[in-house]
């Protein structure tokens, strides 16, 4: 099984950089995904991390610790429009690219 | 439009009815999953097919619930004598089996179909 932890909220200012935490216990790991989904939305992909280490695309970069079992995913430049809840999932080999999600992590930019 | 379909966007019913939901995946994507989201929550798995298989199902899935995927292509989630509880998103999604440096596998999800039961 998994357990995957990640803040419930978080609130930043319009322009700033916030970075959002996950931790994560699995048996098998395959893979870290980030997805956003905005309020009523569907979930859209955001990054994959399989190594240790960043991957930068554009403002979001998405950062992993095989090790920790820990990744952050850190948004440049904020925008209004990056309100929304992040969402941590992890893959664990032999899952048919099965995704077990964290609960999110609910951002508010503010002006 | 090549996304990830799914219908009705919304259903009403009232405890005890059955009710069915459609999902239609990325035409080429072999893989599809059912999942479950709650306010507030992060989407829960219930069970994934590849191609027409069955392949898991998740202990959160009673026997109140089926799925079928008969062709292989688009795929529908049953739920009967519905309970207040079962109230939730319903996300469908696809994705290609992983593999080469493009491809990482990931989920495609549709908007969902929202369940309410009175």
């Amino acid at each position: 099984g998994q357990n995957i932890d990640q803040p419930t909220e978080m609130t930043a200012t319009e322009g700033a950089i916030v970075q959002i935490n996950c931790t994560y216990q699995t048996s098998g790991f395959n893979g870290l995904f980030w997805y956003q989904q905005h309020a009523g939305e569907a979930p859209t992909f955001l990054s994959y991390n399989v190594l240790d280490g960043l991957e930068e695309k554009g403002r979001f970069s998405s950062f992993l610790s095989r090790s920790k079992g820990y990744s952050y995913l850190l948004l440049k430049e904020l925008q209004m429009k990056d309100s929304a809840s992040y969402l941590c999932a992890v893959r664990e080999n032999g899952g048919g690219n099965k995704l077990t999600f964290g609960t999110g992590t609910q951002l508010k930019v503010e002006l | 439009d090549t996304g990830v379909s799914q219908n009705p966007r919304h259903k009403i019913t009232k405890r005890g009815q059955n009710v069915t939901f459609r999902c239609d995946p990325i035409s080429e994507h072999n893989r599809l999953y059912w999942y479950r989201q709650t306010l507030g929550q992060g989407p829960e798995f219930l069970t994934y097919f590849q191609n027409e298989a069955q392949l898991e199902k998740s202990r959160l899935l009673s026997d109140r619930f089926s799925a079928e995927r008969p062709k292989g292509s688009f795929s529908t989630l049953e739920i009967q004598r519905t309970e207040q509880g079962d109230s939730a998103m319903y996300l469908c999604a696809s994705s290609q089996t992983s593999g080469g440096a493009e491809n990482t596998g990931e989920l495609f999800f549709g908007e969902g179909s929202r369940l309410t039961v009175l």
